[in-house]
């Protein structure tokens, strides 16, 4: 594809409940990047994959966050029991994960919970 | 710890006018650094870069940015703004050592074009 992609584009949901976000890397990206954007700031680092494996996880705020990326390629952020401090932009980036290099983002998918 | 700061939170110009926005790092070495353009309903978009070399460093829509490593600035300069450069602006520092490689980012500076 042209570029990152993610779904979906908007998400609402209530409080407690599971919700899964995908991204969908620019092809033959080895490194993926997952943000969260809160209204008025800038984007907070979450997690660092290098192929299928997370390189740096130091940003998941807690255990109820998770991402995992089995192939490679696509991943998935997965969020338990939201809470409504969850509700953010969640933000996907790619590079080619060869030293010094650009990411680039996705749309964004605008979680919001109830 | 590594930080971020641009001091304006919010910029107002007159289309044509001159545009200057301020990004200033905190960071032991020099780190990569980033301007990025946010639109509404848009991604993030790669305005320019410096890693290494020549300090002023040229991007696309007219942008260009100088490093300063005595002022740990980098700030981000166009000379006539068009009213399509109403946007939040974010400057973000990078790292290339070992698994490092998050993004660290500014709040963002709105900017506001007046015809």
């Amino acid at each position: 594809g042209a570029g990152v992609s993610q779904t979906p584009s908007n998400k609402v949901t209530e409080k407690g409940k599971y919700v899964e976000l995908r991204c969908d890397p620019i092809s033959g990206h080895t490194a993926l990047y997952w943000y969260r954007q809160s209204l008025g700031q800038g984007p907070e680092f979450l997690i660092y994959f290098q192929g299928t494996g997370a390189a740096d996880d130091s940003g998941l705020p807690n255990d109820r966050f998770f991402a995992v990326r089995p192939e490679g390629s696509v991943s998935t952020l997965k969020i338990q029991r939201t809470e409504r401090g969850d509700s953010a932009v969640y933000l996907c980036a790619s590079s080619s994960g060869q030293g010094a290099e650009t990411q680039y983002f996705g749309p964004g998918t605008r979680l919001l919970v109830l | 710890a590594q930080s971020v700061t641009q001091p304006d939170i919010h910029i107002t110009v007159s289309e044509g006018a001159s545009l200057e926005l301020r990004c200033n790092y905190s960071y032991g070495a020099t780190p990569y650094l980033f301007w990025y353009v946010q639109s509404p309903g848009q991604g993030l978009q790669l305005l320019l870069k410096y890693f290494s070399g020549d300090t002023l460093v040229q991007g696309i829509k007219g942008f260009e940015a100088e490093f300063k490593r005595s002022q740990s600035s980098f700030n981000l300069r166009k000379p006539s703004v068009h009213w399509s450069d109403a946007a939040e602006y974010f400057c973000a520092v990078g790292f290339n050592a070992g698994n490092n490689r998050k993004l660290i980012w500014g709040l963002g500076t709105s900017l506001a074009v007046n015809p």
